[in-house]
């Protein structure tokens, strides 16, 4: 159980277009899900929190306009990168912390983003 | 503020050898700590996990125990396989949405 999916697992785009990414809790349901990034061989940054039905909470320095977070129901979460850059490329990966249980996060296995 | 420190790498190790990972933590309250392994082009998976003081969590021959006079949560394993290679994240929140990772320790275990 507590199995969740990210889509796509890789993503190679060029600069300026927007890539969008999901995460999948696929068998219970997740009424927080969270984005992280990571870059090479360092820990998660968390990006921002996504609650179902409401708006996404960012953490300091990130920029809202350019990562757009949908959490239209209780089983998926988006996070679209717009007009990406180089800069952007890296490690997303997404996590579920399922309704009622308030510590554990079970993590997607991450969508690798490169942008040329 | 809180943050956890764990060891750095990287570690490497024969197979079969004694393996512990250092991890302490800083934290307001009284939180749930967490060990999650990282294998290569992969998301995090949940090794194992503690909730109280003196709580030990062990999976797949890992264990560690919730230390709260030490604020430590070690990573043990006995004999390590090739297997385990791998970077290993300690982890903790106390309930709410952050979750305060340390910078991972990467092992590589060798036939």
């Amino acid at each position: 159980g507590a199995v969740v999916s990210q889509h796509p697992s890789w993503v190679i785009c060029k600069s300026g277009t927007s890539v969008k990414i999901e995460c999948r809790s696929l068998d219970f349901q997740a009424t927080t899900m969270f984005w992280y990034r990571q870059f090479p061989k360092q820990s998660l940054m968390l990006m921002a929190t996504s609650n179902e039905g409401s708006k996404a909470t960012y953490e300091q320095g990130v920029e809202k306009d350019k990562f757009l977070i949908n959490h239209a129901s209780l089983t998926l979460s988006t996070l679209t990168v717009t007009s990406a850059h180089p800069e952007d490329s890296s490690f997303y990966i997404c996590s579920a912390r399922a309704s009622g249980f308030t510590d554990t996060q079970y993590f997607g296995p991450g969508t690798r983003l490169t942008v040329l | 503020g809180d943050s956890v420190t764990q060891m750095e790498g990287p570690v490497t190790l024969s197979e079969e050898a004694f393996l512990t990972i250092n991890c302490t933590y800083t934290a307001t309250g009284y939180p749930s700590l967490f060990w999650y392994v990282q294998y290569p082009g992969e998301g995090l998976q949940l090794l194992l996990k503690a909730t109280k003081a003196d709580d030990k969590g062990s999976n797949k021959g890992f264990e560690a125990t919730y230390r709260k006079e030490t604020t430590s949560f070690h990573l043990e394993k006995g004999s390590v396989q090739v297997s385990d290679s791998a970077v290993y994240f300690c982890a903790h929140t106390s309930g709410g949405n952050q979750f305060y990772f340390g910078t991972g320790t990467s092992l590589t275990v060798i036939p």
